[in-house]
């Protein structure tokens, strides 16, 4: 059974850097194929890719906030982390992430199992 | 940059047929798969249709994806509309650099 769970600070200053867990289990991220992405949603907005992590560490990342996000993975504690820096009001979102697997030719797959979210507010 | 639009909103009454279309902005659609998410109030997106047209177990057979090239468009369609099915749905597909695009999302009331 694969599950994943978000966790990090609720609430963020503005200018801070924002670090997020996803700490996830049933899979693993040595595993060929497997990859988790990150996916956030301003509340009453549409959902946002932010980026993506590969087994075998390729990173993908939103080209609108590439300069300002990081994300990494930990094999050893089954987690991957997301940073992103010098968060603004805008950035106040719920925060998921997710498991895909990757098809033939590397292709990204569909994002199968989703994490609860978090919801991270930007405010001074 | 690659983009997905969908309609803002749909309605149709329960044991009606509804359809949601998410268009691609260039290139061809049909070149990588869609996938169609639904999301409820306060829960995370689940998917209900992947890879343009396949089901997860699970997920009702009242549920299918398609796709046209001529307009560049996935669509999903629900058939026998219930009032479970009103919720938010996002299409999913990737750009030619392999980086994830989600359609704006389309809000279903069945009413």
């Amino acid at each position: 059974q694969i599950t994943l769970k978000e966790s990090g600070p609720t609430l963020v200053k503005p200018t801070q850097t924002l670090t997020l867990t996803c700490t996830f289990s049933g899979f693993s991220l040595s595993t060929s194929g497997v990859g988790v992405g990150w996916i956030r949603q301003p509340p009453g907005k549409a959902l946002e890719w932010l980026a993506l992590i590969y087994w075998n560490d390729d990173k993908r990342y939103s080209p609108s906030l590439k300069s300002r996000l990081t994300i990494t993975k930990d094999t050893s504690k089954n987690q991957v982390v997301l940073t992103m820096t010098n968060m603004d009001p805008v950035d106040t979102a719920t925060y998921y992430c997710a498991h895909t697997l990757t098809l033939f030719g590397g292709v990204i797959g569909n994002f199968d199992y989703w994490g609860q979210g978090t919801l991270v507010t930007v405010s001074s | 940059n690659f983009m997905l639009t969908q309609p803002h909103s749909v309605s149709e009454s329960p044991g009606k047929t509804v359809t949601i279309s998410c268009t691609g902005s260039s290139g061809s659609i049909a070149s990588n798969y869609v996938q169609w998410y639904q999301q409820r109030p306060g829960s995370a997106p689940t998917t209900v249709i992947y890879e343009d047209n396949q089901r997860p177990s699970g997920v009702p057979d009242r549920f299918s994806g398609s796709i046209d090239s001529s307009s560049n468009s996935a669509s999903l369609t629900i058939s026998g509309l219930k009032t479970e099915d009103e919720a938010d749905y996002y299409c999913q597909s990737y750009d030619s650099s392999n980086l994830v695009v989600f359609g704006g999302g389309t809000k279903l009331t069945v009413l």
